[in-house]
């Protein structure tokens, strides 16, 4: 079973430059998620897609912006990447648009912007 | 606004040992969920355990266990005769109430996490 598959798994940019991280799950589920885990701050909630057709920032929104391009697929873009931006990247989702179920995640997306 | 705190940068023990991880949470909430993770050296994050904010009860699984108190507002983890695959960074997270009618919904706020390490 794939579950949730991240695109790609590592990335180097210079800054300024522009990148789509790309996520799809396979579990029908209606929420999707894009996390960003610096060392010590733990996991930050960047935007977030209820369901299809709507998305809503979350805590670390600025310098990102997302696409939930069909139920499956829930995109990340930096339009133009700053070394504020290193991290690594987590996709997830989850089954129900409220606060019941756990999230699953993808196995993360390390990008480093010079 | 939530918060969960993990006070225990990290923690360092001997493999059989017992070790317990810290979280404090803080909600307006009066319904929520609490969650652990587990994220070993591979870098995925590993759904250990969901309780919700009205059933108190210990649980236990194998050699893991969980202490819910909503009094002190704590939610923390027991690993008993600890062993060295137990090494990892370990995420408590809180999940908001969410409303199909409102803006939230069920978003997790995380811990800082705790790195533990076992040492054979």
């Amino acid at each position: 079973n794939a579950g949730v598959t991240q695109t790609p798994k590592f990335q180097v940019l210079k800054t300024g430059q522009s990148m789509t991280l790309q996520c799809a799950q396979d579990m029908n589920h209606n929420s999707m998620y894009w996390y960003r885990q610096d060392p010590g701050m733990g996991l930050r909630l960047i935007y977030y897609s209820a369901s299809e057709g709507t998305t809503d920032k979350g805590e670390v929104p600025n310098g990102y912006n997302v696409s939930r391009l069909n139920k499956r697929e829930f995109s990340l873009r930096l339009e133009s990447a700053a070394p504020s931006q290193t991290s690594v990247y987590f996709c997830a989702s989850r089954r129900d648009r409220v606060w019941t179920g756990e999230l699953f995640f993808g196995e993360g997306s390390r990008l480093t912007v010079l | 606004a939530q918060k969960v705190t993990q006070a225990q940068t990290e923690i360092s023990v001997v493999e059989k040992e017992d070790v317990t991880l810290d979280c404090v949470y803080e909600t307006r909430d009066t319904t929520y969920y609490l969650f652990w993770y587990k994220q070993p050296p591979s870098g995925e994050l590993v759904f250990l355990i969901r309780r919700n904010s009205f059933d108190e009860q210990n649980e236990i699984s194998g050699r893991y266990s969980w202490n819910f108190q909503k009094s002190t507002s704590s939610f923390n983890f027991t690993i008993t005769a600890s062993q060295v695959v137990d090494s990892a960074v370990y995420f408590c997270a809180l999940s908001e109430a969410g409303n199909a009618g409102g803006t939230s919904y069920g978003k997790l706020t995380f811990g800082q996490g705790t790195i533990l390490t076992v040492h054979p």
